[in-house]
């Protein structure tokens, strides 16, 4: 089955650095990734659509310049928190999805990265 | 507008007994998908079951099975003879026009 990895899978970092965190589709082509944010006893949260090649689409709320996504290539988007404070602390998780876009496509999930700002 | 309701927070069983989680949804879509996810203590979702509007046979997987009745937008997942591995937290899905749409979850706590 379709692979997706994320890394890394925690991380800890200090209030006002940058983390990024990769998310790679290992053996098919994602021409579309999600990320989703989840906090803890909750839901996911869907923050941003990632196509390859073009700019994301970020959910409302999502600040944009805060969270900076890069889908370069079919096989790999990033997720920058940029200048992290404790309430960014979460849990983070990306999807790929197969095909183009078609109704009945599949969105294959990775294991998720723990980002703790201290 | 499209929603996903589990309206159970947290169930806790005895290891052995059956155990049904529910979801009802809303959508004014005709073609859709609904999908069951399992989340372990790890984090890792791992995906249980996808099921199409127009499929409403109900399906068996092991210990597991899932009931999907249209007329009341139910989708509801049970596991006979529970498991202490089975304690995690359970998401049902939609799919929506391009995202999926999650339900809260339900926690499962299987007691030994």
């Amino acid at each position: 089955g379709a692979v997706v990895s994320q890394h890394p899978s925690r991380v800890i970092c200090k209030s006002g650095t940058s983390v990024k965190i990769e998310c790679r589709s290992l053996d098919f082509q994602a021409t579309t990734m999600f990320w989703y944010r989840q906090f803890p006893k909750q839901s996911l949260m869907l923050m941003a659509t990632s196509n390859e090649g073009s700019k994301a689409t970020y959910e409302q709320g999502v600040e944009k310049d805060k969270f900076l996504i890069n889908h370069a290539s079919l096989t790999l988007s990033t997720l920058t928190v940029t200048s992290a404070h404790p309430e960014d602390s979460s849990f983070y998780i990306c999807s790929a999805r197969v095909s183009e876009g078609g109704f009945d496509d599949e969105q294959y999930f990775g294991p998720g990265t723990r980002l703790t700002v201290t | 507008a499209q929603k996903v309701t589990q309206a159970q927070t947290e169930i806790s069983v005895v290891e052995k007994e059956d155990v049904t989680l529910d979801c009802v949804y809303e959508t004014r879509d005709t073609t859709y998908y609904l999908f069951w996810y399992k989340q372990p203590p790890s984090g890792e979702l791992v995906f249980l079951i996808r099921r199409n509007s127009f499929d409403e046979q109900n399906e068996i997987s092991g210990r597991y099975s899932w009931n999907f009745q249209k007329s009341t937008s139910s989708f509801n997942f049970t596991i006979t003879a529970s498991q202490v591995v089975d304690s995690a937290v359970y998401f049902c899905a939609l799919k929506g026009d391009y995202q999926l749409i999650w339900g809260a979850g339900t926690k499962l706590i299987i007691k030994p």
